[in-house]
């Protein structure tokens, strides 16, 4: 069975940072993309990055550009998004999804306020 | 990027009705590789996203068969032939096409009346 155990997320002051993980499980992590999908409170879906199975291409949507920097470690089947410098609008749960997009977790909450 | 305008954007259904969910996109969603990679999820109340119909219409495992997906181009439908209470929530349409960056729908909320 497919896993995703987001974590990491929590109140934050703005300009601070955060780091999110991922664990994935039941599938070989190694041979998929991952992205990160954020939700806003009461909000749509927004893509917020993608990287390659290898690691070797990394894509961001331009609000996050600069500010947030994805990494994997598929010795360890984890998902990592450093978010710096962060806002009042990066407010949301995050998601990691698989490239198939079939799988999601229960994404972990981030609140950036004073 | 690629935009994905839904509509309605909200949608009261009785039970045992069929519900219709309209998704249009900004550029054609036909990938170089000839596939369609237009998605549809379902995000009931306090739950994460659920992928129901993948490139355009095909059912994922699990998804009763009540929900048909349609469309190509840029225009796209989702179908809900009688509508249940648990069919309650958000749908969203997704575009696959033009990865990584996936563009989604506003979402659609589907309410019983």
């Amino acid at each position: 069975e497919v896993q995703l155990l987001e974590s990491g997320g929590g109140l934050v002051q703005p300009g601070g940072s955060l780091r999110l993980s991922c664990a994935a499980s039941g599938f070989t992590f190694s041979s998929y993309a991952m992205s990160w999908v954020r939700q806003a409170p009461g909000k749509g879906l927004e893509w917020v990055s993608t990287i390659s199975n290898s690691g070797g291409s990394i894509y961001y949507a331009d609000s996050v550009k600069g500010r947030f920097t994805l990494s994997r470690d598929n010795s360890k089947n984890t998902l990592y998004l450093q978010m710096n410098s962060l806002r009042a609008e990066d407010s949301a749960v995050y998601y990691c999804v698989p490239a198939s997009g079939t799988n999601w977790g229960q994404g972990t909450l981030v609140t950036v306020s004073s | 990027d690629v935009v994905m305008t839904q509509s309605p954007l909200s949608l009261p259904v009785t039970l045992g009705q069929p519900a219709s969910i309209s998704c249009r996109s900004s550029q054609s969603l036909v990938h170089s590789d000839g596939n369609t990679y237009l998605n549809w999820f379902r995000q009931r109340p306090g739950q994460s996203p659920r992928r129901l119909i993948y490139e355009v219409s095909n059912r994922d495992s699990g998804v009763p068969d009540r929900f048909s997906g349609s469309g190509s181009g840029t225009d796209f439908t989702l179908k809900i032939s009688r509508v249940e209470a648990e069919d309650v929530g958000v749908y969203y349409c997704m575009q696959g096409t033009h990865w990584p960056r996936w563009t989604f729908g506003q979402g659609t909320k589907v309410e019983i009346k």
